[in-house]
């Protein structure tokens, strides 16, 4: 049972394109949903979260929306640049975050020059 | 910033041997530690859950006399890769839970590239 749906599987953009990746959940449990940015042969590193009591966060160029209601969030990259070029997993936890982190299957994005 | 250590980085081995993989939180006390593998193109996928003193939670299907975890200090964790086998070969991550951060995000290592032979 996959409890973080994530699209799309794969992303181009032209650089100074908006990215724009979805993610869905079903455990109403879940209050914690960050974004991770990993580079090939690197470990994920946190790009931004968000916890359902925002319906919008932002940080520089990345913004996460999140519609509780409906129970989406998504990842906005604003002015995308070939130095984005990377796989973006969502995830979602219970308990403020420390529970165990469930990921989404990731977008590979590819920021064309 | 919180920051996770993994040694090796990488670590080739012969089928049937064993090899252990360390997790360091280098600036920071971290009450758990999770494992990850990860295949290529896929996603991370979580092994156990590791808290400082005591036994570890494995996932279904994760076999945990393959996978020996010990947490044995606020700082350190190990995975002991069990007479290991070309099917195991894959990218092994771990991340660490900061309780200095009121969200209790968790701060991920570099990785462990494993290939068995």
């Amino acid at each position: 049972q996959q409890q973080v749906k994530q699209s799309p599987q794969s992303l181009i953009v032209q650089k100074g394109g908006i990215s724009i990746i979805n993610c869905a959940y079903e455990n109403t449990a879940f209050d914690y949903f960050p974004w991770y940015q990993q580079f090939p042969g690197k470990g994920p590193a946190l790009l931004i979260a968000i916890r359902p009591d925002v319906s919008e966060k932002k940080e520089g160029r990345f913004t996460i929306s999140f519609n509780k209601s409906a129970k989406q969030f998504s990842l906005h990259i604003m002015d995308s640049q070939p130095g984005d070029s990377a796989t973006y997993f969502c995830a979602a936890s219970a308990q403020g975050g420390s529970e165990k982190l469930v990921f989404g299957k990731g977008t590979k994005l590819t920021v064309n020059p | 910033g919180a920051v996770v250590s993994q040694h090796p980085s990488r670590v080739i081995c012969k089928s049937g041997t064993s090899v252990k993989i360390e997790c360091r939180s280098l600036d920071f006390q971290a009450t758990t530690m999770f494992w990850y593998r990860q295949f290529p193109k896929q996603s991370l996928m979580l092994m156990a859950t590791s808290n400082e003193g005591s036994k570890a939670t494995y996932e279904q299907g994760v076999e945990k006399d393959k996978f020996l975890i010990n947490h044995a200090s606020l700082t350190l964790s190990t995975l002991t890769v069990t007479s290991a086998h070309p099917e195991d070969s894959s990218f092994y991550i771990c991340s660490a839970d900061s309780s200095r951060t009121p969200i209790g995000e968790q701060f991920f290592g570099p990785g462990t590239r494993l290939t068995v032979l």
